[in-house]
């Protein structure tokens, strides 16, 4: 069984610019949290996604948006990219509400 | 809002000795503490989780302790081993969400 794939694993971007990174999750796991990972902030919840629908958003700004399509492949766009949102963004998927979320491996995104 | 605290940030143990790591959340709903330990270079994995209906799991050399009243819960590793060495997170979740909130982790050493 294939776990959970992002992409790209590693990207670099230039302040201002945009972003989008792809999460595929288990199959039949309906769904996909996401996540930012710094060494400054530890685990931050950016949102979650079930059947299409966005649940739960973070305290995060209008600039971090995401998406879930029918196949329950979900994608993250980060808009006027600043230095700060350099981190490694996880994605995890699950087959239900209190039950073990499986995490990619993520995508390292670096800002200059 | 909700937090979750963790404690020790970092911790050292000899090869064969136990290791404890210590959360208190804040949200008096959650219901669901899983732990997860991450490697360099990987995306955090589940090594044991507890429902708030149960107050101690065990499995192997792992073990979670849970204390609702105290909003309390904990996580043992016995007879540690160098494969140990990692970044370990506690989170909780409430009912009926997919959204996790993490401890800021403990950096786990097992020297030889």
């Amino acid at each position: 069984k294939a776990g959970v794939t992002q992409t790209p694993r590693y990207l670099i971007k230039t302040r201002g610019q945009q972003v989008t990174l792809s999460c595929s999750p288990i199959s039949g796991h309906r769904s996909v949290s996401w996540y930012q990972q710094t060494p400054g902030q530890g685990l931050q919840f950016l949102f979650e996604y079930f059947s299409e629908t966005q649940r739960n958003k973070g305290n995060f700004p209008g600039r971090f948006s995401g998406r879930q399509f029918s196949n329950s492949r979900s994608e993250m766009n980060v808009s006027t990219l600043e230095l700060g949102d350099s981190a490694l963004y996880l994605c995890a998927s699950s087959l239900g509400s209190n039950t073990e979320a499986f995490f990619g491996q993520g995508t390292r995104l670096t800002v200059v | 809002g909700e937090n979750v605290e963790q404690h020790p940030s970092t911790l050292s143990v000899q090869e064969g000795d136990s290791a404890v790591i210590k959360c208190t959340y804040s949200d008096s709903a959650s219901n669901y503490f899983p732990w997860y330990k991450q490697e360099l270079g990987k995306g955090p994995q589940l090594i044991i989780d507890i429902r708030s209906n149960v107050g101690e799991k065990k499995d192997q050399r792992i073990a979670v302790t849970l204390n609702k009243t105290a909003k309390h819960f904990s996580l043992h590793i016995t007879e540690t081993q160098p494969e140990d060495s990692a970044v370990y997170f506690c989170a909780a979740s409430g009912p009926g969400t997919y959204k996790y909130i993490f401890g800021t982790g403990t950096r786990l050493k097992v020297l030889a």
